[in-house]
């Protein structure tokens, strides 16, 4: 079985801030990959980062990068210098046997 | 653009009837996933496909049903519809079954509304 959590339904942080966007995880496979998503309000689903479980080093993607702790199974998004555009919902997924999503965490960036 | 085309964007209907919703994933692209979101709800996975094979089924209600055909495009069926079906369906598409895929993009959803 495979498992996802998100523990923060929202989070306020101010432009120009960083902001850490929690994600655990459970999976019995060892090999699994983990994805982070962005959904404004418009609705699509916008990929931002995959991080795979046998990585060495941290997924980065420009302002986005991905704290891979495996021993403590966690995968959090990690946002420098928020911009206004990234308020949005953000979603972790978990692939192992199937792609799993987390429950979400809305993110506000204010002035 | 994803690559992930869905059809239709919007569907209207009323209880009681049935609906097929398309997924194109992106060229090369093997798997096919199916997700039902709510309102403001997240992602329930509903079905995986790889190349024309079930590979993995979520909470999926045996009103539903989906199939990939042989040009790897998916339909997604829904039938005696209930209005607590009103949602955003995505599909999503990957390379392969094997994991990890580095990559999985969305379509942009049809949003179904039963009344």
């Amino acid at each position: 079985a495979q498992k996802i959590t998100q523990t923060q339904p929202g989070m306020f942080v101010q432009e120009k801030e960083a902001v850490t966007l929690d994600c655990t995880y459970d999976t019995s496979d060892p090999s699994y990959g983990l994805f982070w998503y962005k959904q404004p309000s418009s609705g699509e689903m916008i990929f931002l980062i995959y991080q795979g479980s046998y990585d060495q080093q941290n997924a980065t993607e420009g302002r986005y990068s991905l704290n891979f702790q495996k021993a403590r199974k966690s995968a959090n998004l990690v946002i420098s210098a928020s911009q206004l555009g990234d308020s949005a919902m953000y979603f972790c997924a978990l692939e192992a046997d199937k792609l799993i999503f987390g429950t979400g965490t809305r993110l506000q960036v204010f002035p | 653009d994803s690559g992930v085309t869905q059809t239709p964007k919007h569907l209207i209907t009323a209880t009681g009837q049935r609906v097929t919703l398309r997924c194109s994933p992106r060229s090369g692209d093997l798997s096919v996933y199916w997700y039902q979101q709510s309102l403001d709800q997240g992602l329930q996975f509903l079905i995986h496909y790889y190349n024309g094979e079930e590979r993995a089924k979520g909470n999926i209600l045996e009103r539903f049903s989906a199939q990939q055909f042989p040009d790897l495009h998916s339909e997604l069926n829904l039938s005696s519809l209930e209005l607590g079906d009103s949602a955003l369906y995505f599909c999503a598409s990957s390379p392969g079954t094997g994991v990890p895929n580095t990559e999985a993009f969305f379509g942009q959803g049809t949003r179904l509304t039963v009344v």
